[in-house]
């Protein structure tokens, strides 16, 4: 059983360059979440999906979108990369109210 | 606007002595509250829970007290061990709301 799964570990782009990250849950959960984490920042909502087919802008979602492909599959992409987005983000599901996070992706934008 | 904090970024406590994390919230809409786990590597794994209605919840060697007049929670870990060393992160959300908001973590440090 593997929970959530996140791909790829590491990352890192260039400014300008774009990429998606892949998240998938085999727990059967609604909901669906990305969380970036920052030293000193916490764990921050970038965009969140309900259900399949439904997504909803969390607290920083500027310079990201989003889709969820399935049930299973919830996926964060940048566009252009900034090194502001340098961070380790964090795919998450549920179905009530505790989440299951994956083991993250660590994205470095020189 | 940090609605949720955590004021101590580190804590260091001796192997065998209590380990008290405490947290802050300002949204009196908040009624369920959470704490969470990190290793390096690792994402949060879910530790404890408590719900507006209560004061207390325990679990083994951790409990968490709540506060609503004060806007305050605390865990406390009792005896600490090694295998506690790790990050933690409070969480707060209300009714109906799926989406946690999270505090900015506690590294805890446990000294053998």
């Amino acid at each position: 059983n593997a929970g959530v799964t996140q791909t790829p570990k590491f990352q890192v782009l260039k400014t300008g360059q774009s990429m998606t990250l892949q998240c998938a849950q085999d727990m059967n959960h609604n909901s669906m979440y990305w969380y970036r984490q920052d030293p000193g920042m916490g764990l921050r909502l970038i965009y969140y999906s309900a259900s399949e087919g439904t997504t909803d802008k969390g607290e920083v979602p500027n310079g990201y979108n989003v889709s969820r492909l399935n049930k299973r599959e919830f996926s964060l992409r940048l566009e252009s990369a900034a090194p502001s987005q340098t961070s380790v983000y964090f795919c998450a599901s549920s179905e009530r109210t505790a989440l299951h996070f994956g083991n993250g992706t660590r994205l470095t934008v020189t | 606007d940090q609605q949720v904090k955590q004021n101590s970024p580190s804590l260091s406590v001796q192997e065998g002595r209590i380990s008290i994390l405490n947290c802050d919230y300002t949204n009196s809409m908040f009624d369920y509250f959470l704490w969470y786990k990190k290793y390096p590597a690792e994402g949060p794994t879910f530790l404890i829970s408590i719900s507006s209605i209560k004061d207390k919840n325990e679990d083994g060697r951790f409990t968490v007290f709540l506060n609503k007049s004060a806007k305050h929670l605390s865990l406390h870990i009792v005896p600490s061990q090694p295998g506690d060393s790790a990050v933690y992160f409070c969480a707060a959300t209300y009714f109906g709301n799926e989406k946690l908001t999270f505090g900015t973590g506690t590294r805890l440090t446990i000294i053998p």
